[in-house]
């Protein structure tokens, strides 16, 4: 079965330090995978993904995330933090040989500080 | 300009009322998806249709019943048999297998 898991419920960064947010995917095939952003009472929009190719994939506001096969993580990161980042970030995966469904991760809420 | 709308922005529903969310989408997109979130539970899957006059249920289909009688209309019913209707209702659309496009969301609240 394919889940998907944001460990940290909450990421705090100050200004201009870097940030990380985690995911960690579990799928029987080969992976498709996808950042999302939520701002409040907005639908999602879409970051990033990876399909294939090289691991670090660069987004959308400066966003990148790094593929890692052997740790089935794909975590999110920015070099400077924004406080117009805050936001609510959702990681999802699905199974890159069939045509399932994505299956999203329960959000970590991102919060930058002056 | 192209995009997904959803409406209203907010939905109140009187107990034993059927209420019906409407997603409109210009992308040419084949495939439709409807999601409901809850705080702290992420999105989880209601129905989804990949053609026009064809839909399957997702992870909790029950309560709620669609139609995709065109390919750019996916309405979303929450009937009364869903106890427990107050969320957030996302509606995405995708060209098959490709990243999932979201609208704006329907807040639904039960009076």
């Amino acid at each position: 079965a394919q889940s998907v898991a944001q460990p940290e419920d909450q990421v705090n960064v100050a200004e201009g330090n870097p940030l990380t947010v985690k995911c960690t995917y579990s799928v029987s095939g080969n992976p498709y995978l996808f950042w999302y952003v939520q701002y409040p009472n907005r639908g999602l929009q879409f970051l990033l993904k990876y399909i294939t190719g090289d691991n670090l994939v660069k987004g959308s506001y400066g966003f990148e995330a790094e593929f890692n096969k052997s740790q089935t993580s794909f975590h999110l990161k920015k070099p400077s933090a924004l406080v117009s980042d805050s936001a609510l970030y959702f990681c999802a995966v699905r199974n890159g040989g069939s045509q399932g469904n994505l299956i999203f991760g329960k959000g970590t809420k991102l919060s930058v500080k002056p | 300009d192209g995009g997904i709308t959803q409406s209203p922005k907010y939905l109140f529903r009187k107990e034993g009322q059927n209420v019906t969310l409407s997603c409109e989408q210009n992308l040419n997109h084949d495939a439709m998806y409807w999601y409901r979130q809850d705080p702290g539970q992420g999105l989880r899957l209601i129905y989804y249709s990949q053609i026009v006059n064809d839909f399957q249920k997702g992870d909790i289909a029950e309560g709620y019943s669609v139609s995709r009688e065109k390919k750019e209309s996916f309405p979303l019913t929450v009937t009364s048999a869903q106890k427990n209707p107050t969320a957030f209702y996302l509606c995405a659309s995708s060209i098959h297998g490709e990243t999932q496009y979201f609208g704006p969301g329907t807040r639904l609240l039960v009076l």
